[in-house]
């Protein structure tokens, strides 16, 4: 079974410009949240889509947005980008289902770098 | 506010040695509590979740317990080896499928 794939890998923009992130859950998985992970601020939780909806949002700015869509497929958005965008972006899956294993699956992340 | 520590920041241990580390939490009206290990560069791995209703989980040579009421968690790694080089997070969920992360312990084996 193919674990959760994020593309692109890494990105590098600059300011002002706006970037799409891209995760791919595991199979059967029907959750999909993002993470911001910087050295400074650790890891933080951005948004969670569960069939299609955001279900539930972090304490981000409006710039930063999301999708999921029918194949549970998400996008993440980040509008006008600034310097402090610059992290590790963590996409992960869950089954999130009714006594389903809770675990958590990570991908490996998009590193992006804003200049 | 959930806020989740995890102390020391940093640990170094000769191979062979038993890990410990900590976790705590301010809220323990938690669902669950996971603990993650992450290589440099890349995504979490998750070690062992840890259900509210639960006292502990093993797998291998980890071993997970959870006490809610004083909001701490340990993680116990059996005779560390250098493959076990890595930073390890824990994190809770609670309520509104939040998940609040510690801010991770990085840990060396050295051979």
């Amino acid at each position: 079974k193919a674990g959760v794939t994020q593309t692109p890998r890494y990105l590098i923009k600059t300011r002002g410009q706006q970037v799409t992130l891209s995760c791919s859950p595991i199979s059967g998985h029907r959750s999909v949240s993002w993470y911001q992970q910087t050295p400074g601020q650790g890891l933080q939780f951005l948004f969670e889509y569960f069939s299609e909806t955001q279900r539930n949002k972090g304490n981000f700015p409006g710039r930063f947005s999301g999708r999921q869509f029918s194949n549970s497929r998400s996008e993440m958005n980040v509008s006008t980008l600034e310097l402090g965008d610059s992290a590790l972006y963590l996409c992960a899956s869950s089954l999130a289902c009714w006594g389903c294993n809770e675990k958590l699956f990570f991908g490996s992340g998009t590193q992006l770098s804003v200049l | 506010k959930q806020e989740v520590t995890q102390i020391p920041a940093a640990l170094s241990v000769p191979e062979g040695e038993n890990l410990v580390l900590n976790c705590s939490f301010t809220d323990s009206a938690i669902y669950n509590l996971q603990w993650f290990r992450q290589d440099p560069g890349k995504g979490l791995t998750s070690l062992l979740l840890i259900q509210s209703s639960q006292r502990e989980q093993t797998s291998g040579r980890l071993n997970a317990s959870l006490d809610k009421s004083s909001g701490r968690s340990t993680l116990y790694i059996a005779a560390s080896q250098p493959g076990d080089s890595a930073t390890y997070l824990c994190a809770v969920k609670a309520a509104g499928n939040k998940l609040t992360f510690g801010g991770g312990t990085r840990v060396l084996v050295k051979p």
